[in-house]
């Protein structure tokens, strides 16, 4: 998983409980990445940070809040859980946002219920 | 906007015969780059190969090789010899021009490696 780690590695929450997951890399890649898996879906971009310090929104961030807290790490954060938010959720990071290949983390199974 | 399209359903393959995946893309971009991915049961997402779009070669990282072929818009990958370890879903992503890396991924394809 070319050096990025996820916790936890599963969650179950109840509607309206809030969470933070953890993503850290130790490839000193500038990028990093949310996505979300969904049953039968590829993956769907939720936030991304193409550097320290800065963030932006991808294709499906309602609900979701983000947090690049150095260069290693960057952070997912549901304050309000609904059971849409049910998913697989992966971190990846690149070296720039400039198009190289993305790596994954082995990623964190939510259920809200 | 990308769009990536895979649509064949779930594939049973003979181990050590090869197989064609499919993968359409649609883009206004003139500079872009494709993906493949592995994903197995145990549910990571491993990178396999890429192809940039000025790239005048087939992009090939051993086994895997990709058929890119610019005017259909068409990234199939081929797997050759195929192994039981293969088995999985197999996930063709587009990232659009450079500065932004968003990465739009298809809904995959279903491959089952039998002995």
């Amino acid at each position: 998983n070319a050096g990025v780690t996820q916790t936890p590695k599963f969650q179950v929450l109840k509607t309206g409980q809030s969470m933070t997951l953890q993503c850290a890399q130790d490839m000193n890649h500038n990028s990093m990445y949310w996505y979300r898996q969904d049953p039968g879906m590829g993956l769907r971009l939720i936030y991304y940070s193409a550097s320290e310090g800065t963030t932006d929104k991808g294709e499906v961030p309602n609900g979701y809040n983000v947090s690049r807290l150095n260069k290693r790490e960057f952070s997912l954060r549901l304050e309000s859980a609904a059971p849409s938010q049910t998913s697989v959720y992966f971190c990846a990071i690149s070296e720039s946002v400039r198009g190289e290949t993305q790596y994954f983390g082995p990623g964190t199974r939510l259920l809200v219920l | 906007a990308q769009k990536i399209t895979q649509t064949q359903p779930g594939m049973f393959v003979q181990e050590k015969e090869a197989v064609t995946l499919d993968c359409t893309y649609d883009t206004s971009d003139q500079s872009y780059g494709l993906f493949w991915y592995k994903q197995p049961s145990s549910g990571e997402m491993i990178f396999l190969i890429y192809q940039g779009s000025y790239d005048e070669q087939n992009a090939t990282e051993g086994r895997y090789s990709l058929n890119f072929q610019k005017a259909r818009k068409s990234a199939n990958l081929v797997i050759s010899a195929s192994q039981l370890g293969d088995s999985a879903m197999y996930f063709c992503a587009m990232r659009g021009r450079r500065g932004n890396n968003r990465l739009a991924f298809g809904k995959g394809n279903q491959v089952v490696v039998i002995p």
